[in-house]
């Protein structure tokens, strides 16, 4: 089947540089997507990943190694309002529509 | 620009009662439309999508349907809820083409609570 696996929790300081992890089992992957969701919002978008590598916009930043079936995605410069859930997201070479999300990891930051 | 809607923000209905959440999108032709539940502290449950009026595909079979009466228009529904139906639900959409379907906008979503 296919399966997602994140951190449940991370903590930070402002300022800081935070990773968060996400690991994947799933056939036919086509990539991996992040998003951003403040509690009580709608999830946002924030980047994708097909190819190996890392990917940059702005102070956040997001790498995957296909042969590692492996992502994270890196937040530099932390501010308060980068508290939220961030989800990774997984889709198919067989569809051009579904994404298997992560259960999201929670970053709580500190002042 | 696009923008997309949904309604109501929050609902609270009874066991065995109807639903019926809209979700609307604008400035966009022929997009893809999706229906997602999330439960507290978890990630999203895919419930149905549509590539095009009157075309829905169910990922989890259960008590709700979902209809797409008119190209933007997309619209959950069920005639007895259940208590499990309880969760946040969220409606997206994203162009047809956009391989793997990775970029998706969400609608504010409705908080539904089944007592």
């Amino acid at each position: 089947g296919q399966s997602l696996e994140q951190p449940s929790e991370v903590t930070a300081v402002e300022g800081a540089i935070v990773q968060i992890n996400c690991t994947y089992q799933t056939s036919g992957f086509y990539g991996l997507s992040w998003y951003q969701q403040h509690d009580g919002g709608a999830p946002t978008f924030l980047s994708y990943n097909a190819l190996d590598g890392l990917e940059e916009t702005g102070r956040f930043s997001s790498f995957l190694s296909r042969s590692d079936s492996y992502g994270y995605l890196l937040l530099q410069e932390l501010q308060m309002k980068d508290s939220a859930s961030y989800f990774c997201a997984v889709s198919f070479m067989d569809s051009n529509y579904q994404l298997i999300w992560g259960a999201g990891t929670k970053l709580i930051i500190k002042p | 620009s696009q923008t997309i809607h949904q309604w109501p923000a929050t609902l609270v209905q009874p066991v065995g009662s109807p639903l019926s959440l809209e979700c609307t999108v604008e400035g966009t032709s022929n997009p893809n439309l999706y229906w997602y539940r999330q439960a507290a502290g978890r990630g999203l449950q895919l419930l149905f999508y549509s590539v095009g009026i009157g075309q829905i595909s169910s990922e989890v079979p259960q008590n709700l349907s979902a209809s797409r009466p008119q190209d933007r228009q997309f619209i959950l529904s069920s005639k007895k809820l259940l208590l499990s139906d309880s969760g946040f639900y969220l409606c997206a959409w994203n162009t047809p083409g956009t391989g793997g379907g990775y970029e998706q906008y969400f609608g504010p979503g409705t908080r539904l609570t089944v007592t």
